[in-house]
């Protein structure tokens, strides 16, 4: 089947760490770019992150950038956010997200992961 | 860095009707890389739409996508029960991506 289970989150201080994990199955992995993307509470979705298939490369929303660190195993089809100096702001679901070889369009998406920022 | 501004933020039409959503860019998007996506409560975002007007596996005809440039528009042909729900377009035409702000189309 075809999926990305994700794992991690939940409920953390201002400016701690989490890191957030996507295991990805079905398909071969090591083929696709990877993203993640968040949606705060009631409002739309922000794109965070991606990184390249072969993981040689990364770019990030300004938002994040110098906190967050996507990476990527393909030896084990798994996907990574490591979460730093977390803000009250980064309160959000995160997603996984497959995007297409062809374009940055996402026709996968993981379940989603609730991360709260809050003191 | 690309705005995508949608409109209107909610749309109340009753089963059987037309729906018209609009998603406006801050600057022209090349190759009509545009994407547009359905997202139910509690649920994930589904791909709807790519490239502006191809229709994703899954997705009834009454869906289409259309524009250029700036402009882009899905639209419903007939709304069905179970198309009432959140859409969010999204350029990829450059980093960064970013989607616009999302239309509710609810019952009336």
């Amino acid at each position: 089947q075809v999926q990305l289970v994700q794992s991690g989150g939940g409920m953390v201080q201002p400016g701690t760490s989490l890191r957030l994990s996507c295991a990805a199955s079905g398909f071969t992995f090591r083929n696709f770019p990877m993203h993640w993307v968040r949606q705060a509470p009631g409002k739309g979705l922000e794109w965070v992150a991606v990184i390249w298939s072969d993981g040689s490369d990364q770019k990030y929303a300004d938002s994040v950038k110098g906190r967050f660190t996507i990476s990527r195993d393909n030896s084990k089809n798994t996907l990574h956010l490591q979460m730093n100096s977390l803000r009250d702001g980064d309160t959000a679901v995160y997603y996984c997200a497959r995007a297409m070889m062809t374009g940055w369009y996402f026709d996968l998406w993981g379940r989603g992961t609730l991360v709260t920022v809050s003191s | 860095e690309i705005v995508l501004t949608q409109s209107p933020g909610t749309l109340s039409l009753s089963p059987g009707e037309r729906a018209t959503l609009s998603c406006r860019a801050s600057q022209s998007i090349s190759r009509n890389t545009i994407a547009w996506y359905q997202q139910k409560p509690g649920q994930a975002p589904r791909l709807l739409i790519y490239g502006a007007s191809s229709r994703a596996t899954g997705f009834p005809d009454r869906f289409s996508g259309s524009g250029s440039g700036t402009d882009f528009t899905l639209s419903i042909s007939r709304v069905e029960p179970e198309d009432f729900a959140v859409y969010h377009c999204q350029h990829y035409d450059s980093s960064p991506l970013s989607f616009g702000g999302g239309t509710k189309v609810e019952i009336k």
